[in-house]
């Protein structure tokens, strides 16, 4: 059972569009990390959000967490071929000591010039 | 941040044989974890590996098909013993730092003949 459900699980967007990911939970979770992983690598952090509400921005991406630290999204803005990768995102559980996280599904982009 | 390197990047392997993984941090850290990910896919906890414990394992996995050495804080191995085709997958260490936070190697991608 995937505790974060992320949405959609590809989107396939021409280069200069923008686009936004989603990840939901019915479980609160202290802390949300996004990341995103290309073909051969290891997945690389792009933001952790802690506090509910909050939105951070890197660039042509902005990371909101939701009120209630449930969900969060990710928008890109005029999206380009390097933004093209699988993005995660994971939650930190408030009962787990261990550190932990949740994955999400994940969602494949795929920015074409 | 920490950075981290992973030996061997890929192998192929005939089944029945046995490969271990290396992972290295380039500092100390208590927490590190190995995941699994099938290509494309999200990725699942194998094992938490802290210094001077036994492996905590998820559900499904076991430490005689993955025995965890973690020997010091900078230093880790995950086995996977008598491999099958089903074993193919890519091998993911990360650490944590900070409690909400992991740092992924740039895995290892095993294909099991």
């Amino acid at each position: 059972t995937q505790l974060l459900e992320q949405s959609p699980q590809f989107l396939s967007i021409q280069e200069g569009e923008n686009l936004t990911v989603y990840c939901n939970s019915s479980s609160v979770f202290s802390s949300l990390q996004w990341y995103r992983q290309e073909p051969g690598e290891g997945p690389v952090l792009l933001v952790t959000v802690v506090t509910g509400g909050e939105v951070k921005k890197l660039k042509r991406l902005t990371f909101q967490f939701g009120d209630a630290r449930k969900d969060s999204s990710l928008h890109i803005t005029a999206a380009q071929p390097g933004d093209t990768g699988l993005y995660l995102c994971a939650g930190g559980m408030t009962t787990d000591s261990w550190g932990k996280l949740q994955f999400g599904a994940g969602t494949q982009v795929v920015v074409t010039p | 941040s920490a950075v981290i390197s992973q030996k061997p990047s890929r192998d192929i392997c005939q089944r029945g044989t046995s490969l271990t993984i290396q992972c290295q941090v380039d500092s100390q850290v208590t927490m590190m974890f190995w995941y699994r990910q099938q290509p494309g896919q999200s990725l699942t906890l194998i094992a938490t590996a802290n210094q001077g414990s036994e492996a905590t394992y998820e559900s499904g996995f076991v430490i005689d098909k993955f025995p965890i050495s973690r020997p010091n804080l900078t230093f880790s191995t995950l086995t996977v013993s008598n491999m099958s085709p089903e074993d193919s997958s890519i091998y993911l260490c990360s650490v944590d730092t900070s409690g909400d936070t992991q740092y992924f190697g740039p895995g290892t991608r095993l294909t099991v003949l």
